[in-house]
């Protein structure tokens, strides 16, 4: 089956402990993302990626990193430094990067920092 | 990016067509209007998008305006696995910016 996994569905982490989220596809996909939502928001853009080897910050890309050394990776670190880290972490590909390409979202993982 | 205005929730019985509006009176030329839908704590899923045209998929229809102002997404057939939080996104960058959404509830 081609999709977006993402594992593990709940991880839970003592405050100060970097975590690292996993998001991999198997939809030959260029453009990877990486959105967090908290409860009854929308999504935010933490980090995307348009191309092995190349990344971009979002707009809350603070206290994250990210790395892309394949093509269907793409690993989210949450760092000690990110001040509020518990909320539901979503992944998502595209063909291509840009509006004209609808992106594809993984399951999530739900992350609680105490 | 655009802004949206959706009604917060609607009702729709099962088996009737569901009509959902967005009103993106701020659009811009190169903006895409994006339609996904969110089933709790599950990623987003797409439904379909365009520009200018109407357009047509498995899944619903988009109607947009002719002067790109508002669209409405419309699901034919409802059924109870549609009920969901459905999200209108006008796009022109990398980033979806979900907003509030409508709440659809698909009733017997």
């Amino acid at each position: 089956d081609g999709g977006i996994t993402q594992s593990p569905k709940y991880l839970f982490r003592k405050e100060g402990q970097n975590v690292t989220l996993s998001c991999e596809q198997n939809l030959n996909h260029d453009a990877m993302y990486w959105y967090r939502q908290d409860p009854g928001q929308g999504l935010r853009l933490i980090y995307y990626s348009q191309i092995v080897n190349d990344f971009q910050k979002g707009d809350i890309a603070e206290g994250y990193s990210v790395s892309r050394e394949k093509k269907e990776s793409f690993p989210l670190t949450v760092t000690s430094a990110q001040k509020n880290p518990t909320a539901f972490y979503l992944c998502a590909s595209s063909i291509g990067s840009g509006p004209l390409y609808e992106q594809y979202f993984g399951p999530g993982t739900r992350l609680t920092v105490t | 990016d655009a802004k949206t205005t959706q009604p917060p929730s609607m009702d729709c019985a099962e088996g009737r067509a569901a009509n959902l509006p967005c009103n993106h009176s701020t659009i811009s030329g190169n903006e895409y209007v994006y339609w996904y839908r969110q089933i709790h704590s599950q990623g987003p899923q797409y439904i379909i998008h365009g520009l200018k045209n109407n357009e047509t998929n498995e899944m619903a229809s988009l109607i947009i305006t002719e002067d790109r102002k508002s669209s409405t997404l419309i699901l034919p057939h409802a059924t109870l696995r549609d009920t969901a939080v459905y999200y209108c996104i006008p796009n022109s960058g990398y980033a979806l910016n979900f907003g509030k959404g409508t709440s659809l509830l698909v009733t017997p």
